[in-house]
Protein backbone atom coordinates (compact mmCIF):
# COMPACT_ATOMS: atom_id res chain seq x y z
CA UNK A 1 0.00 0.00 0.00
CA UNK A 2 1.11 3.35 -1.20
CA UNK A 3 2.19 5.90 2.25
CA UNK A 4 -0.35 8.40 1.16
CA UNK A 5 -2.81 7.71 -1.87
CA UNK A 6 -4.86 9.93 -4.29
CA UNK A 7 -7.48 9.31 -7.42
CA UNK A 8 -5.23 11.28 -9.97
CA UNK A 9 -8.73 12.58 -11.64
CA UNK A 10 -9.38 14.08 -13.71
CA UNK A 11 -12.74 15.67 -12.15
CA UNK A 12 -14.48 17.79 -14.26
CA UNK A 13 -16.65 19.72 -12.65
CA UNK A 14 -19.05 22.77 -13.96
CA UNK A 15 -18.76 26.29 -12.31
CA UNK A 16 -21.03 26.55 -9.20
CA UNK A 17 -20.69 22.85 -7.87
CA UNK A 18 -19.40 21.26 -4.99
CA UNK A 19 -16.63 19.05 -5.38
CA UNK A 20 -14.27 16.93 -2.44
CA UNK A 21 -11.35 15.02 -3.03
CA UNK A 22 -10.60 12.29 -0.07
CA UNK A 23 -6.62 11.34 0.41
CA UNK A 24 -5.32 8.15 2.51
CA UNK A 25 -2.61 7.62 4.25
CA UNK A 26 -1.11 4.52 5.54
CA UNK A 27 1.32 5.55 8.73
CA UNK A 28 -1.04 5.60 11.84
CA UNK A 29 1.80 7.71 13.70
CA UNK A 30 1.15 10.88 10.88
CA UNK A 31 1.37 13.92 12.93
CA UNK A 32 0.60 16.88 10.36
CA UNK A 33 -1.53 17.05 7.71
CA UNK A 34 -1.98 19.87 4.27
CA UNK A 35 -3.25 20.63 1.12
CA UNK A 36 -1.52 21.65 -1.71
CA UNK A 37 -2.70 23.48 -4.95
CA UNK A 38 -0.02 22.65 -7.85
CA UNK A 39 -0.87 24.79 -11.51
CA UNK A 40 0.45 23.48 -14.72
CA UNK A 41 4.39 23.63 -14.85
CA UNK A 42 4.19 25.73 -11.56
CA UNK A 43 5.59 25.05 -7.70
CA UNK A 44 3.17 23.97 -5.13
CA UNK A 45 1.56 25.89 -3.09
CA UNK A 46 0.57 25.76 0.28
CA UNK A 47 -3.34 26.18 0.25
CA UNK A 48 -4.00 24.94 3.89
CA UNK A 49 -3.12 22.64 7.01
CA UNK A 50 -5.69 20.51 7.87
CA UNK A 51 -6.42 19.78 11.64
CA UNK A 52 -8.29 17.47 13.75
CA UNK A 53 -11.18 20.02 14.76
CA UNK A 54 -11.64 20.50 10.74
CA UNK A 55 -10.88 23.67 9.59
CA UNK A 56 -12.62 26.50 7.05
CA UNK A 57 -11.03 28.99 4.45
CA UNK A 58 -13.23 30.98 2.92
CA UNK A 59 -15.17 27.87 0.32
CA UNK A 60 -12.47 25.72 1.11
CA UNK A 61 -13.04 23.09 3.82
CA UNK A 62 -10.20 20.56 5.16
CA UNK A 63 -11.29 17.51 7.08
CA UNK A 64 -9.42 15.04 9.06
CA UNK A 65 -10.31 11.35 10.18
CA UNK A 66 -7.31 9.24 12.41
CA UNK A 67 -9.72 6.44 12.35
CA UNK A 68 -10.36 5.64 8.75
CA UNK A 69 -6.61 7.27 8.35
CA UNK A 70 -7.79 9.62 5.57
CA UNK A 71 -8.22 13.69 5.30
CA UNK A 72 -10.38 15.47 2.79
CA UNK A 73 -10.71 18.47 0.91
CA UNK A 74 -14.21 20.52 0.04
CA UNK A 75 -14.54 22.80 -2.21
CA UNK A 76 -18.02 24.75 -2.65
CA UNK A 77 -18.93 26.91 -5.40
CA UNK A 78 -15.93 26.12 -7.98
CA UNK A 79 -14.59 28.55 -9.98
CA UNK A 80 -12.54 28.60 -12.79
CA UNK A 81 -9.55 29.81 -10.82
CA UNK A 82 -9.99 26.63 -8.85
CA UNK A 83 -8.10 24.37 -11.79
CA UNK A 84 -5.00 22.75 -10.73
CA UNK A 85 -4.03 19.67 -9.30
CA UNK A 86 -4.30 19.38 -5.14
CA UNK A 87 -1.75 17.81 -3.23
CA UNK A 88 -2.41 15.72 -0.14
CA UNK A 89 0.80 16.16 2.19
CA UNK A 90 1.19 13.75 5.29
CA UNK A 91 3.77 14.27 7.66
CA UNK A 92 5.35 11.68 9.92
CA UNK A 93 6.91 14.03 12.31
CA UNK A 94 9.90 12.68 14.02
CA UNK A 95 13.27 13.26 11.60
CA UNK A 96 10.94 14.09 9.14
CA UNK A 97 8.97 12.11 7.12
CA UNK A 98 7.15 14.42 4.61
CA UNK A 99 5.43 12.10 2.07
CA UNK A 100 3.41 13.80 -1.28
CA UNK A 101 0.03 12.49 -2.76
CA UNK A 102 0.56 12.37 -6.44
CA UNK A 103 -2.13 14.82 -6.50
CA UNK A 104 -5.69 14.83 -7.61
CA UNK A 105 -6.41 17.06 -11.11
CA UNK A 106 -9.39 19.18 -11.00
CA UNK A 107 -10.81 21.08 -14.33
CA UNK A 108 -13.99 23.22 -13.56
CA UNK A 109 -15.70 23.83 -16.67
CA UNK A 110 -17.71 27.05 -17.52
CA UNK B 1 9.23 39.13 3.02
CA UNK B 2 10.92 36.99 -0.09
CA UNK B 3 10.17 33.50 -0.59
CA UNK B 4 12.36 30.55 -1.56
CA UNK B 5 14.36 31.23 -4.60
CA UNK B 6 16.22 28.81 -6.93
CA UNK B 7 18.63 29.69 -9.45
CA UNK B 8 19.11 29.23 -12.80
CA UNK B 9 15.57 29.09 -13.45
CA UNK B 10 16.15 27.50 -16.44
CA UNK B 11 19.30 24.69 -17.34
CA UNK B 12 20.32 22.90 -20.42
CA UNK B 13 23.47 21.04 -20.29
CA UNK B 14 24.99 18.26 -22.52
CA UNK B 15 24.95 15.00 -21.08
CA UNK B 16 28.11 13.94 -18.88
CA UNK B 17 28.54 17.49 -17.83
CA UNK B 18 28.25 18.27 -14.08
CA UNK B 19 25.38 20.70 -13.11
CA UNK B 20 25.36 22.48 -9.85
CA UNK B 21 21.53 23.62 -8.79
CA UNK B 22 21.14 26.85 -5.81
CA UNK B 23 18.20 27.12 -3.68
CA UNK B 24 17.85 29.97 -1.25
CA UNK B 25 15.60 29.58 1.50
CA UNK B 26 12.92 31.46 3.53
CA UNK B 27 15.16 33.05 6.42
CA UNK B 28 15.02 31.30 9.56
CA UNK B 29 13.45 28.44 7.87
CA UNK B 30 15.23 25.34 9.41
CA UNK B 31 14.12 22.47 7.31
CA UNK B 32 15.51 22.67 3.60
CA UNK B 33 14.36 19.94 0.73
CA UNK B 34 15.15 19.37 -2.54
CA UNK B 35 12.11 17.13 -5.25
CA UNK B 36 12.75 16.37 -8.85
CA UNK B 37 9.11 16.42 -10.60
CA UNK B 38 9.11 15.05 -14.89
CA UNK B 39 6.33 16.13 -16.57
CA UNK B 40 3.30 15.17 -15.53
CA UNK B 41 4.94 13.37 -12.67
CA UNK B 42 3.90 13.50 -8.58
CA UNK B 43 6.89 14.90 -6.63
CA UNK B 44 10.12 12.68 -6.15
CA UNK B 45 12.02 13.59 -2.84
CA UNK B 46 15.62 13.76 -2.89
CA UNK B 47 17.13 15.24 0.05
CA UNK B 48 16.06 16.83 3.42
CA UNK B 49 18.38 19.46 5.84
CA UNK B 50 17.14 20.16 9.22
CA UNK B 51 19.10 22.16 11.36
CA UNK B 52 22.91 21.01 12.23
CA UNK B 53 21.52 17.48 11.86
CA UNK B 54 22.72 14.83 9.36
CA UNK B 55 20.66 14.60 6.24
CA UNK B 56 18.51 12.59 4.89
CA UNK B 57 19.84 11.32 1.88
CA UNK B 58 17.38 8.20 1.50
CA UNK B 59 15.90 9.69 -1.94
CA UNK B 60 19.07 10.22 -3.94
CA UNK B 61 18.28 8.28 -7.18
CA UNK B 62 22.06 7.66 -7.40
CA UNK B 63 25.66 8.50 -5.94
CA UNK B 64 25.57 11.03 -9.08
CA UNK B 65 23.66 13.31 -7.35
CA UNK B 66 25.12 15.10 -3.97
CA UNK B 67 23.55 18.06 -1.72
CA UNK B 68 25.37 20.27 0.56
CA UNK B 69 23.72 23.41 3.03
CA UNK B 70 26.25 25.77 3.79
CA UNK B 71 25.42 27.73 7.83
CA UNK B 72 22.23 26.58 7.70
CA UNK B 73 20.90 28.85 4.61
CA UNK B 74 21.66 28.47 1.31
CA UNK B 75 22.04 24.57 -0.29
CA UNK B 76 23.31 23.44 -3.40
CA UNK B 77 22.65 20.28 -5.32
CA UNK B 78 25.30 18.74 -7.68
CA UNK B 79 24.50 16.44 -10.04
CA UNK B 80 27.73 15.01 -11.67
CA UNK B 81 27.96 13.04 -15.23
CA UNK B 82 24.23 13.89 -16.05
CA UNK B 83 21.89 11.85 -18.17
CA UNK B 84 19.05 12.55 -20.19
CA UNK B 85 16.98 10.87 -17.69
CA UNK B 86 17.60 13.73 -15.22
CA UNK B 87 15.75 15.96 -16.89
CA UNK B 88 12.98 17.11 -14.97
CA UNK B 89 11.85 19.97 -12.60
CA UNK B 90 14.07 20.22 -9.08
CA UNK B 91 11.89 21.92 -6.67
CA UNK B 92 13.47 23.17 -3.09
CA UNK B 93 11.29 24.05 -0.49
CA UNK B 94 11.75 25.30 3.13
CA UNK B 95 9.73 25.15 6.56
CA UNK B 96 9.95 25.58 9.86
CA UNK B 97 9.61 22.50 12.13
CA UNK B 98 5.91 20.77 11.58
CA UNK B 99 4.79 23.65 9.06
CA UNK B 100 3.83 23.28 5.62
CA UNK B 101 6.68 23.57 3.41
CA UNK B 102 7.17 26.66 0.64
CA UNK B 103 8.74 26.29 -2.42
CA UNK B 104 10.49 27.84 -4.51
CA UNK B 105 9.56 28.49 -8.45
CA UNK B 106 12.03 25.38 -9.46
CA UNK B 107 15.01 25.06 -12.10
CA UNK B 108 14.36 23.13 -15.46
CA UNK B 109 17.07 21.00 -16.25
CA UNK B 110 17.22 19.68 -19.92
CA UNK B 111 20.26 17.17 -20.76
CA UNK B 112 20.48 16.85 -23.98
Amino acid sequence: RKEVEQDPGPFNVPEGATVAFNCTYSNSASQSFFWYRQDCRKEPKLLMSVYSSGNEDGRFTAQLNRASQYISLLIRDSKLSDSATYLCVVDSGGYQKVTFGIGTKLQVIP
Amino acid sequence: GAGVSQSPSNKVTEKGKDVELRCDPISGHTALYWYRQSLGQGLEFLIYFQGNSAPDKSGLPSDRFSAERTGGSVSTLTIQRTQQEDSAVYLCASSLEASGQYFGPGTRLTVT
